[in-house]
């Protein structure tokens, strides 16, 4: 089945660049999915970041967007995440994810079926 | 701040049916259907609820979901202590170009 492998650098310096990498694995990032970022500082609730389609398609979290870009690269299968001019409020846990993103006559159904295990980010100098 | 409302603590004990509220607006729960995660210590969230009141296969019945105007509830029959965990609720809003918000989470306490 689909498996959601993050990585990247455990540590930024404040005014820097987050960069992390999202690798999925059992599947093609190609298929009719979208794939999100969520993050959770320490002890706090989650938060979307934003998210992805094949084609390049992107939608970001309206508090996040001036500083966020959300790639994709189907040659390896991954998609990643740059989070620029991080503060201390950046530090948290960020997720990677598959949703599925449909219109229906029921509104929009967002359901974030498969989840990376996560990677801990802390800003600091 | 989020923008979806939950309690952010409710228990129960073994056996009991507790349930958690989550309050939002028209251009989310109103418009839009109900995903509910639950989060266990040190773990990632894993899909509980979608769609108001579906259960991904391997979900036990008795976690229940339901949506009435612009509230969802969660609803939990049988209260085992491995249910002891953070929930919380998700939706699309349909705001400035849409995007996806979630609650502040319920942490879950089994007595």
């Amino acid at each position: 089945q689909v498996q959601l492998q993050e990585s990247g650098p455990g540590l930024v310096k404040p005014s820097g660049t987050l960069s992390l990498t999202c690798a999925v694995s059992g599947g093609s990032i190609s298929s009719s999915n979208w794939w999100s970022w969520v993050r959770q500082p320490p002890g706090k609730g989650l938060e979307w970041i934003g998210e992805i389609y094949h084609s390049g398609s992107t939608n970001y979290n309206p508090s996040l967007k001036s500083r966020v870009t959300i790639s994709v690269d189907k040659s390896k299968n991954q998609f990643s995440l740059k989070l620029s001019s991080v503060t201390a409020a950046d530090t948290a846990v960020y997720y990677c994810a598959r949703d599925l993103l449909d219109i229906t006559i029921f509104g929009v159904v967002l359901v974030f079926d498969i989840w990376g295990q996560g990677t801990m980010v802390t800003v600091s100098s | 701040q989020s923008v979806l409302t939950q309690p952010p603590s409710a228990s129960g004990t073994p056996g009991q049916r507790v349930t958690i509220s989550c309050s939002g607006s028209s251009s989310n729960i109103g418009s839009n259907t109900v995903n509910w995660y639950q989060q266990l210590p040190g773990t990632a969230p894993k899909l509980l609820i979608y769609s108001n009141n579906q259960r991904p296969s391997g979900v036990p019945d008795r976690f229940s979901g339901s949506k009435s105007g612009t509230s969802a509830s969660l609803a939990i029959s049988g209260l085992q202590s491995e249910d002891e965990a953070d929930y919380y609720c998700a939706a699309w809003d349909d705001s400035l170009n849409g995007f996806a918000v979630f609650g502040g989470g319920t942490q879950l306490t089994v007595l």
